[in-house]
Protein backbone atom coordinates (compact mmCIF):
# COMPACT_ATOMS: atom_id res chain seq x y z
CA UNK A 1 0.00 0.00 0.00
CA UNK A 2 1.33 4.09 -0.50
CA UNK A 3 2.88 5.46 2.33
CA UNK A 4 4.35 8.93 3.04
CA UNK A 5 7.17 9.93 4.64
CA UNK A 6 7.21 13.44 6.45
CA UNK A 7 11.36 13.70 7.70
CA UNK A 8 11.14 16.94 9.42
CA UNK A 9 9.03 16.70 12.25
CA UNK A 10 9.28 20.36 13.75
CA UNK A 11 10.74 23.08 11.64
CA UNK A 12 11.80 26.31 13.76
CA UNK A 13 12.10 29.29 11.38
CA UNK A 14 12.57 33.73 11.63
CA UNK A 15 10.65 35.47 9.08
CA UNK A 16 12.02 35.80 6.12
CA UNK A 17 14.02 32.67 6.28
CA UNK A 18 13.75 30.36 2.79
CA UNK A 19 11.65 26.80 3.73
CA UNK A 20 11.54 23.45 2.56
CA UNK A 21 9.46 20.83 3.85
CA UNK A 22 10.33 17.18 2.88
CA UNK A 23 7.64 14.63 1.50
CA UNK A 24 8.59 10.93 -0.20
CA UNK A 25 5.94 8.60 -1.32
CA UNK A 26 6.52 5.17 -1.01
CA UNK A 27 5.75 3.64 -5.02
CA UNK A 28 5.50 5.05 -7.80
CA UNK A 29 3.20 5.27 -11.01
CA UNK A 30 0.23 7.51 -11.42
CA UNK A 31 0.40 9.33 -8.28
CA UNK A 32 -1.91 12.43 -7.34
CA UNK A 33 0.05 14.43 -4.21
CA UNK A 34 -1.22 17.57 -2.07
CA UNK A 35 -0.29 19.49 0.35
CA UNK A 36 -2.55 20.78 3.27
CA UNK A 37 -1.98 23.09 6.02
CA UNK A 38 -3.69 23.20 9.40
CA UNK A 39 -3.93 26.37 11.03
CA UNK A 40 -4.13 26.37 14.90
CA UNK A 41 -7.54 26.35 15.63
CA UNK A 42 -9.01 25.95 11.56
CA UNK A 43 -9.66 22.87 9.63
CA UNK A 44 -7.34 21.15 6.90
CA UNK A 45 -6.98 23.46 4.20
CA UNK A 46 -6.04 22.96 0.91
CA UNK A 47 -2.35 24.96 -0.05
CA UNK A 48 -1.38 22.62 -3.55
CA UNK A 49 -1.79 19.40 -5.81
CA UNK A 50 -0.46 18.26 -8.44
CA UNK A 51 -1.81 15.38 -11.30
CA UNK A 52 0.21 15.84 -14.26
CA UNK A 53 1.78 18.24 -16.24
CA UNK A 54 4.56 20.82 -14.95
CA UNK A 55 5.81 19.23 -11.94
CA UNK A 56 6.27 22.95 -10.39
CA UNK A 57 3.32 23.83 -8.74
CA UNK A 58 2.02 27.68 -7.36
CA UNK A 59 -0.17 27.37 -4.56
CA UNK A 60 -2.21 29.80 -1.95
CA UNK A 61 -0.29 31.95 0.02
CA UNK A 62 3.58 31.94 -1.77
CA UNK A 63 3.53 28.19 -1.19
CA UNK A 64 5.29 26.15 -4.06
CA UNK A 65 5.96 22.51 -4.39
CA UNK A 66 7.92 20.38 -6.79
CA UNK A 67 7.12 17.15 -8.41
CA UNK A 68 10.66 14.64 -8.94
CA UNK A 69 8.96 11.76 -10.37
CA UNK A 70 13.00 9.77 -9.92
CA UNK A 71 12.79 10.60 -5.98
CA UNK A 72 9.25 10.22 -5.64
CA UNK A 73 9.41 13.32 -3.53
CA UNK A 74 7.24 16.43 -3.40
CA UNK A 75 8.82 18.68 -1.72
CA UNK A 76 7.35 22.02 -0.02
CA UNK A 77 8.98 25.16 -0.93
CA UNK A 78 9.02 29.33 0.36
CA UNK A 79 11.53 31.39 -0.66
CA UNK A 80 10.35 33.63 2.72
CA UNK A 81 8.44 32.81 5.34
CA UNK A 82 5.67 34.79 7.73
CA UNK A 83 4.35 34.34 11.11
CA UNK A 84 1.99 33.50 10.15
CA UNK A 85 2.98 30.59 8.40
CA UNK A 86 2.88 29.05 12.00
CA UNK A 87 0.82 25.85 10.91
CA UNK A 88 1.31 22.07 11.13
CA UNK A 89 1.98 21.08 7.56
CA UNK A 90 0.40 17.76 5.70
CA UNK A 91 1.38 15.92 2.63
CA UNK A 92 -0.99 13.32 1.32
CA UNK A 93 -1.32 11.21 -1.82
CA UNK A 94 -4.22 9.27 -3.17
CA UNK A 95 -4.27 5.50 -3.21
CA UNK A 96 -7.53 4.25 -5.15
CA UNK A 97 -9.43 7.86 -4.54
CA UNK A 98 -8.86 8.13 -0.81
CA UNK A 99 -5.75 10.61 0.47
CA UNK A 100 -2.55 8.63 2.25
CA UNK A 101 -1.17 11.34 4.95
CA UNK A 102 2.17 11.99 6.02
CA UNK A 103 2.41 12.27 9.98
CA UNK A 104 2.79 16.28 9.03
CA UNK A 105 5.76 18.84 10.04
CA UNK A 106 4.90 21.23 12.77
CA UNK A 107 6.47 24.72 11.91
CA UNK A 108 6.67 27.58 13.69
CA UNK A 109 7.99 30.98 12.70
CA UNK A 110 9.41 33.35 15.43
CA UNK A 111 9.25 37.20 14.14
CA UNK B 1 -20.90 29.22 0.91
CA UNK B 2 -20.78 26.86 3.75
CA UNK B 3 -18.29 24.62 3.75
CA UNK B 4 -18.30 21.01 5.56
CA UNK B 5 -19.65 21.04 9.22
CA UNK B 6 -19.20 18.54 11.53
CA UNK B 7 -21.25 18.17 14.92
CA UNK B 8 -21.13 17.41 17.66
CA UNK B 9 -17.62 19.22 18.09
CA UNK B 10 -16.76 17.63 21.04
CA UNK B 11 -17.57 14.29 22.34
CA UNK B 12 -16.67 12.44 25.96
CA UNK B 13 -17.68 9.23 26.32
CA UNK B 14 -16.86 6.09 28.62
CA UNK B 15 -15.32 2.98 27.70
CA UNK B 16 -17.63 0.52 26.33
CA UNK B 17 -20.27 3.13 25.20
CA UNK B 18 -21.37 3.88 21.47
CA UNK B 19 -20.89 7.22 19.37
CA UNK B 20 -22.58 8.31 16.33
CA UNK B 21 -20.87 11.47 14.77
CA UNK B 22 -22.29 13.77 12.09
CA UNK B 23 -21.20 15.48 8.47
CA UNK B 24 -22.89 18.20 6.20
CA UNK B 25 -20.98 18.12 3.02
CA UNK B 26 -20.34 21.17 0.90
CA UNK B 27 -23.59 21.89 -1.08
CA UNK B 28 -22.90 20.05 -4.93
CA UNK B 29 -20.79 17.06 -3.01
CA UNK B 30 -21.92 14.09 -3.26
CA UNK B 31 -18.72 12.25 -1.75
CA UNK B 32 -18.16 11.87 1.74
CA UNK B 33 -15.11 10.36 3.88
CA UNK B 34 -13.87 10.14 7.29
CA UNK B 35 -10.70 9.96 8.70
CA UNK B 36 -9.63 9.46 12.16
CA UNK B 37 -6.47 11.81 13.47
CA UNK B 38 -4.69 11.04 16.48
CA UNK B 39 -2.80 13.80 18.18
CA UNK B 40 0.94 13.96 16.93
CA UNK B 41 -0.57 11.86 13.65
CA UNK B 42 -1.79 12.55 10.31
CA UNK B 43 -5.24 11.87 9.58
CA UNK B 44 -5.90 7.91 8.69
CA UNK B 45 -8.95 7.24 6.49
CA UNK B 46 -11.63 5.09 7.42
CA UNK B 47 -14.36 5.32 4.82
CA UNK B 48 -14.95 6.94 1.92
CA UNK B 49 -19.07 6.77 0.47
CA UNK B 50 -20.17 7.95 -2.91
CA UNK B 51 -23.99 8.24 -3.64
CA UNK B 52 -24.71 6.53 -0.78
CA UNK B 53 -23.04 3.47 -1.72
CA UNK B 54 -19.38 2.45 0.21
CA UNK B 55 -16.38 2.71 -1.69
CA UNK B 56 -13.90 2.33 -0.03
CA UNK B 57 -12.73 1.20 3.84
CA UNK B 58 -9.24 1.54 5.73
CA UNK B 59 -7.67 -0.28 7.91
CA UNK B 60 -10.54 -0.02 11.44
CA UNK B 61 -12.42 -2.93 12.91
CA UNK B 62 -15.61 -3.44 12.47
CA UNK B 63 -16.78 -1.57 15.12
CA UNK B 64 -16.54 1.47 13.05
CA UNK B 65 -19.72 1.58 10.82
CA UNK B 66 -21.01 4.49 8.37
CA UNK B 67 -23.53 5.42 6.31
CA UNK B 68 -24.74 8.37 3.89
CA UNK B 69 -28.27 9.46 3.31
CA UNK B 70 -29.99 10.84 0.69
CA UNK B 71 -29.15 14.29 0.89
CA UNK B 72 -25.15 12.96 0.81
CA UNK B 73 -24.98 13.99 4.67
CA UNK B 74 -23.13 11.17 6.68
CA UNK B 75 -23.07 9.70 10.01
CA UNK B 76 -19.88 7.75 11.24
CA UNK B 77 -20.96 5.46 14.06
CA UNK B 78 -18.12 3.70 16.80
CA UNK B 79 -19.40 0.68 19.52
CA UNK B 80 -17.64 -1.09 22.32
CA UNK B 81 -15.24 2.44 22.50
CA UNK B 82 -11.85 2.01 23.40
CA UNK B 83 -9.46 4.64 24.81
CA UNK B 84 -7.56 4.55 22.08
CA UNK B 85 -10.34 5.68 19.68
CA UNK B 86 -9.57 9.32 21.20
CA UNK B 87 -9.03 11.38 18.61
CA UNK B 88 -9.92 13.80 16.33
CA UNK B 89 -12.54 12.66 13.52
CA UNK B 90 -12.21 14.68 10.35
CA UNK B 91 -15.31 14.79 7.53
CA UNK B 92 -14.23 15.78 4.09
CA UNK B 93 -16.37 16.00 1.09
CA UNK B 94 -15.36 16.37 -2.49
CA UNK B 95 -17.78 16.67 -5.91
CA UNK B 96 -16.77 13.01 -6.53
CA UNK B 97 -14.56 10.11 -4.84
CA UNK B 98 -11.79 10.79 -7.92
CA UNK B 99 -9.76 13.98 -6.90
CA UNK B 100 -9.45 14.78 -10.65
CA UNK B 101 -12.43 16.32 -10.27
CA UNK B 102 -11.70 18.41 -7.36
CA UNK B 103 -9.73 17.93 -3.96
CA UNK B 104 -11.23 16.56 -0.54
CA UNK B 105 -12.33 19.87 1.81
CA UNK B 106 -11.85 19.27 5.33
CA UNK B 107 -14.60 20.14 8.21
CA UNK B 108 -13.41 21.03 11.74
CA UNK B 109 -13.92 17.97 13.23
CA UNK B 110 -15.30 16.45 16.23
CA UNK B 111 -12.86 15.95 19.23
CA UNK B 112 -13.81 12.41 20.60
CA UNK B 113 -12.15 12.11 24.16
CA UNK B 114 -12.74 8.47 25.75
CA UNK B 115 -12.42 8.22 29.66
Amino acid sequence: AQSVSQHNHHVILSEAASLELGCNYSYGGTVNLFWYVQYPGQHLQLLLKYFSGDPLVKGIKGFEAEFIKSKFSFNLRKPSVQWSDTAEYFCAVTDTDKLIFGTGTRLQVFP
Amino acid sequence: DAGVTQSPTHLIKTRGQQVTLRCSPISGHKSVSWYQQVLGQGPQFIFQYYEKEERGRGNFPDRFSARQFPNYSSELNVNALLLGDSALYLCASSLAPHLVVGPQHFGDGTRLSIL
